[in-house]
């Protein structure tokens, strides 16, 4: 099945810096990228997705790239801000294959003011 | 807004004992998962329901079964707790596949502790 890594796992900015969390997906046929957030205490929640046809998405002030090529593909935040502190789980999979999500191991960030 | 119940938020259960966990969502659903979610290790599928009755397993399905008799509600069984089962457990829900219906509804979690 698919194989998800994500680097790193752990990262601590300062307010108004920029993060960034990689992951990289093993199986080629793979075509749909979501992230989720999830704060202290409380359910994940999508933030935003990519699909294959597309190399990159932004939302305010979080992006998300990918290269197929590669197999990889990253978020991106930036001017964060305190609220951004959460834990980040990038996932993949193939749409109407019947595989479920794959979720990476999450990437805490930390925004100290 | 889409609702995923869990039934209980925390629970504590003796080594040996049958452990049951609801889940039920109300907006129609046709999937449901069952993850645990442990320090440093993500969120880990258990299994899955793509529709009442049909179940997949996931990742670690070792020592776990589910049963879905209705489309809203997806159960969790642990036939045996063990110890290395202390997990949180969530459920999600989703639409069926599809370029748009993907994304997954997350209950609030059931933090179980086996003693």
């Amino acid at each position: 099945g698919e194989n998800v890594e994500q680097h790193p796992s752990t990262l601590s900015v300062q307010e108004g810096d920029s993060a960034v969390i990689k992951c990289t997906y093993s199986d080629s046929a793979s075509n749909y990228f979501p992230w989720y957030k999830q704060e202290l205490g409380k359910r994940p929640q999508l933030i935003i997705d990519i699909r294959s046809n597309v190399g990159e998405k932004k939302d305010q002030r979080i992006a998300v790239t990918l290269n197929k090529t590669a197999k990889h593909f990253s978020l991106h935040i930036t001017e964060t801000q305190p609220e951004d502190s959460a834990v980040y789980f990038c996932a993949a999979s193939i749409t109407n294959s019947g595989y479920a999500l794959n979720f990476g191991k999450g990437t805490s960030l930390l925004v100290t003011p | 807004d889409v609702k995923v119940t869990q039934s209980s938020r925390y629970l504590v259960k003796r080594t040996g004992e049958k452990v049951f966990l609801e889940c039920v969502q109300d907006m129609d659903h046709e999937n449901m998962f069952w993850y645990r979610q442990d320090p440093g290790l993500g969120l880990r599928l258990i299994y899955f329901s793509y529709d009442v009755k049909m179940k997949e397993k996931g990742d670690i399905p070792e020592g776990y079964s589910v049963s879905r008799e209705k489309k809203e509600r997806f159960s969790l069984i642990l036939e045996s707790a063990s110890t290395n089962q202390t997990s949180m457990y969530l459920c999600a829900s989703s639409l069926a596949g599809g370029a748009t219906n993907e994304k997954l509804f997350f209950g609030s979690g059931t933090q179980l502790s086996v003693l």
